[in-house]
């Protein structure tokens, strides 16, 4: 069976660091590109970060760009998210998503986790 | 950047009938375009890519079309478990989503 499962979520301050994991399984990790994207609680979705297969290929969303960092360690068939400099409105489930072909990314996510949640507050 | 617009917001209607959901984007992003599914407490589900190609074990009803900057996501008789919010996606850029549709029962 296809799964991602993230994990690493909680509560924390403004300003503080988290860093967010997806175990993936079921599939040859090391072929395909993987995102994340987030929602926040009743708002729609926001891609957030890709990376291709190899790393070779990484972006990030203008909202997050230069504070959160997108890596994956295909031994391991681990996708990370490290994520600094937190503000309040990074609050949001957080999803890990797979793409929908190997190799080269369509950018299109076809397998998703159920998400692990980030608060940050005061 | 492209923006994506979804209408209508919130569309009203009862099993068995037609839905005509509305993707626009602020200019062309050529058949990238995808659609998801999401129900209360689940994550999204891939419904149709490059604009209507189906995904793997989405039933027959769910249609989309369009090109350019107008798409169309048509389920042609909705089940039960078809009302949810739909999302577009355009992948031109990096991807981004549209604000959503929520399909309820009437």
């Amino acid at each position: 069976e296809v799964q991602l499962v993230e994990s690493g979520g909680g509560l924390l301050q403004p300003g503080r660091s988290l860093r967010l994991s997806c175990a993936a399984s079921g599939f040859m990790f090391d072929d395909y590109a993987m995102h994340w994207v987030r929602q926040a609680p009743g708002k729609g979705l926001e891609w957030v970060s890709g990376i291709s297969w190899n790393s070779g290929s990484i972006g990030y969303a203008d909202s997050v760009k230069g504070r959160f960092t997108i890596s994956r360690d295909n031994a391991k068939n681990s996708l990370y998210l490290q994520m600094n400099s937190l503000r309040a409105e990074d609050t949001a489930l957080y999803y890990c998503a797979k793409d929908i072909q190997p190799m080269v990314p369509r950018y299109y996510m076809d397998v998703w986790g159920k998400g692990t949640t980030v608060t940050v507050s005061s | 950047e492209i923006v994506l617009t979804q209408s209508p917001a919130t569309l009203s209607l009862s099993p068995g009938e037609r839905a005509t959901l509305s993707c626009r984007a602020s200019q062309s992003v050529s058949s990238y375009l995808a659609w998801y599914q999401q129900k209360p407490g689940q994550a999204p589900r891939l419904l149709i890519y490059d604009a209507s190609n189906r995904a793997t074990g989405i039933p027959a009803r769910f249609s989309g079309s369009g090109s350019g900057t107008d798409f169309t996501l048509t389920i042609s008789s909705l089940e039960p478990e078809d009302f949810a919010v739909y999302y577009c996606q355009q992948r031109s850029n990096w991807p981004l989503f549209g604000p959503g549709t929520k399909v309820d029962i009437k």
